[in-house]
């Protein structure tokens, strides 16, 4: 079945550095992978949409890189700012249904 | 404007009790609609989705049921409650975003109702 990975532990990290937030998958080749964000308490937001025939795609602040040979999604967020502290979900398209990984924690510290 | 509606924010309910926990969506219609839920520090499990109305598609057997009674409603019931019930509920409808030369959706989120089973 397929799976999806992010790292469980939270990264923390000093205001100003790039933060860089892996999702790996397996048992599948994806048209297409997003990246959301959530706060505490409320639903998940969307970021970016990276297309499998795309390597990376940019944001603002925000980068995504999508490599299918290595079945992973990389999420950078440049200049961090404590703003920026959230969880951040992948999500995978399966079939036209989205498949959430469980999250990674950021916190950037001032 | 496309806005999701979903309600209660909070709910206490005892084991053994129903749920119905409503959403609906404005600004289009014959939406895909979803239902997830998300256990503390866990992932989004889907729960169901929703083609059309009176189309239901279930992915995981569970105590909770479905229905979609209009295009823009969407409810989650349960006529009797366990504790593994409890989690944030959250209802979504997808969005579509057109590419250069594709289309594909995201999905909009509603506020959630965090759901507590005593």
């Amino acid at each position: 079945s397929q799976k999806i990975e992010q790292n469980s532990e939270a990264l923390n990290i000093q205001e100003g550095k790039t933060a860089t937030l892996t999702c790996n998958y397996t048992n599948y080749s994806p048209a297409y992978l997003q990246w959301y964000r959530q706060d505490p308490g409320r639903g998940p937001v969307f970021l970016l949409l990276i297309r499998e025939n795309e390597k990376e795609k940019r944001k603002e602040r925000l980068k995504v890189t999508f490599d299918t040979t290595l079945k992973q999604s990389l999420f950078h967020i440049t200049a961090s700012q404590p703003a920026d502290s959230a969880t951040y979900l992948c999500a995978l398209d399966m079939s036209g249904k989205l498949i959430f990984g469980q999250g990674t924690t950021l916190q950037v510290k001032p | 404007s496309q806005t999701i509606h979903q309600w209660p924010a909070t709910l206490v309910q005892p084991v053994g009790s129903p749920l119905s926990l409503e959403c609906t969506v404005e600004g289009t219609s014959n939406p895909n609609l979803y239902w997830y839920r998300q256990a503390a520090g866990r992932g989004l499990q889907l729960l169901f989705y929703s083609v059309g109305i009176g189309q239901i598609s279930s992915e995981v057997p569970q105590n909770l049921s479905a229905s979609r009674p209009q295009d823009r409603q969407f409810i989650l019931s349960s006529k009797k409650l366990l504790l593994s019930d409890s989690g944030f509920y959250l209802c979504a409808w997808s969005v579509l975003m057109f590419g250069p030369t594709t289309s594909n959706e995201k999905l909009l989120f509603g506020s959630g109702t965090q759901l507590s089973v005593l």
